[in-house]
């Protein structure tokens, strides 16, 4: 079965950082774009930006520019989604979503990651 | 980049049809044929409902239908059942490798 598996849920302080991970597996996962979702608590999806996993090519939401990074390692199927300070808002469930090939849509998703970010 | 706009709720008796609409803009929804839908229960992952504006994926139900007029993009849910209440999502693509999503409707079967 194709899937991505996220990495579990973290508990942190504001100003750490914190790096999550999404691994793609049973299927060529340098051809398609990775995306990261954001779902604050009680609220609606949204879009944070992508990676092209054969070139790491990215594009961001103007909304998480220079708050957030997204990176690659192909060789372990692995995409990243990083913060180097955190804020009690990045408080969220995030979700890593596959786009699927030769279309505009995520068709695989993540089970997601808690991040709590407390004091 | 605005988040597209769909109501906040929709209801519908068991067996009725629903629609929920999402509105977007000349920049998103208007110039793209690449309006997604996804289904979301509480605690779970987005599912992808309809793509490219009114294409299902293999598995889908037929009673999920998409369309599209001007700005307006629409998910139709025909034959409601107690399991298609869940939180509803529309996405575009806005140009330059970027995407919105809509606001969310809730679906309530009643």
């Amino acid at each position: 079965e194709v899937q991505l598996v996220q990495s579990g849920a973290e508990v942190k302080k504001p100003g750490e950082s914190l790096k999550i991970s999404c691994k793609g597996s049973r299927y060529s996962f340098a051809s398609y774009w990775i995306s990261w979702v954001r779902q604050m608590p009680g609220k609606g999806l949204e879009w944070m930006g992508r990676i092209e996993p054969s070139d790491s090519y990215t594009s961001y939401s103007p909304s998480f520019q220079g708050h957030v990074s997204i990176s690659v390692d192909k060789s372990i199927n692995t995409a990243y989604l990083q913060w180097n300070s955190l804020e009690v808002s990045d408080s969220a469930m995030y979700y890593c979503a596959r786009r699927q090939w030769s279309s505009d849509a995520f068709d695989i998703w993540g089970q997601g990651t808690m991040v709590t970010v407390s004091s | 980049q605005s988040a597209l706009t769909q109501p906040a709720s929709v209801s519908g008796s068991p067996g009725q049809s629903i629609t929920i609409s999402c509105t977007g803009t000349s920049s998103d929804v208007g110039t793209y044929n690449l309006v997604s839908w996804y289904q979301q229960h509480p605690g779970k992952a987005p599912k992808l409902m309809i793509y490219e504006g009114s294409k299902r994926p293999s598995g889908i139900s037929n009673r999920f239908a998409g369309s599209k007029s001007g700005n307006t993009a629409s998910l139709a849910i025909s034959g409601l059942q107690a399991e298609d209440e869940a939180d509803y999502y529309c996405c575009s693509y806005a140009g330059s490798s970027l995407y919105v999503f809509g606001s969310g409707t809730k679906v309530t079967v009643l």
